[in-house]
């Protein structure tokens, strides 16, 4: 079975620094792929970041990067340099080989960046 | 140039009701999906469909029943609308048998039951 796991309902971060959000993952699948979205208030789904199981190098995308941890089964999401305009909710999901085009998505993390 | 539509943006109904959502992607996609969101932001895949295969969540009444015209459509029929039907439901659509590739959304269909 597949799984999604995020732990932090809620996180504050002061402009400027930077936050991790965390995400483990369970899956029976040799090959897989990670995602990372966020959903402002306005409500749309934004993708952020993507890593593939058998990728060596943990994926960036401008102050976005990925920390894959593939042992310990974790795709936790880096947003450095925080901006006011990064306050959303921000969902991991996973899609697997063996599951064909089902995406698996977690329960979301709040992110809140303080002035 | 919208990548994935969904018409309408806020719908609201009485109870009873019968109601469709429509969906339309333009990225030539064999793979559209359909999501529940609830007011704690929880996402709940509903259905996924492509040219071969419907698969459904088992949670999801039998009340809701997607309906695709052809690869680039998959409308949401809802019947006899409930009050635990109030919820954003987002389309989605994706390339199938591509671990890579994303999925991409629409903006979302706000419905409230009354």
């Amino acid at each position: 079975a597949q799984k999604i796991t995020q732990t932090q309902p809620g996180m504050f971060v002061q402009e400027k620094e930077a936050v991790t959000l965390d995400c483990t993952y369970d899956t029976s699948d040799p090959s897989y792929g990670l995602f990372w979205y966020k959903q402002p208030s306005s409500g749309e789904m934004i993708f952020l970041i993507y890593q593939g199981s058998y990728d060596q190098q943990n994926a960036t995308e401008g102050r976005y990067s990925l920390n894959f941890q593939k042992a310990r089964k974790s795709a936790n999401l880096v947003i450095s340099a925080s901006q006011l305009g990064d306050s959303a909710m921000y969902f991991c999901a996973m899609r697997g080989t063996d599951t064909g085009n089902q995406f698996y998505f977690g329960t979301g993390t709040s992110l809140t960046v303080i002035p | 140039d919208t990548a994935v539509s969904q018409t309408p943006k806020y719908l609201v109904t009485q109870m009873g009701n019968d109601k469709s959502i429509k969906c339309e992607q333009n990225l030539g996609h064999d793979t559209m999906y359909w999501y529940k969101q609830d007011s704690k932001k929880f996402l709940k895949i509903m259905f996924s469909y492509n040219n071969k295969e419907l698969i459904i969540n088992e949670t999801v009444p039998n009340r809701f029943s997607p309906k695709s015209p052809d690869k680039a459509h998959l409308n949401l029929h809802i019947n006899s609308l409930e009050l635990g039907d109030s919820a954003v439901y987002f389309c989605a659509s994706s390339r199938s048998g591509q671990g890579k590739e994303t999925q991409y959304f629409g903006p979302g269909t706000r419905l409230l039951v009354l």
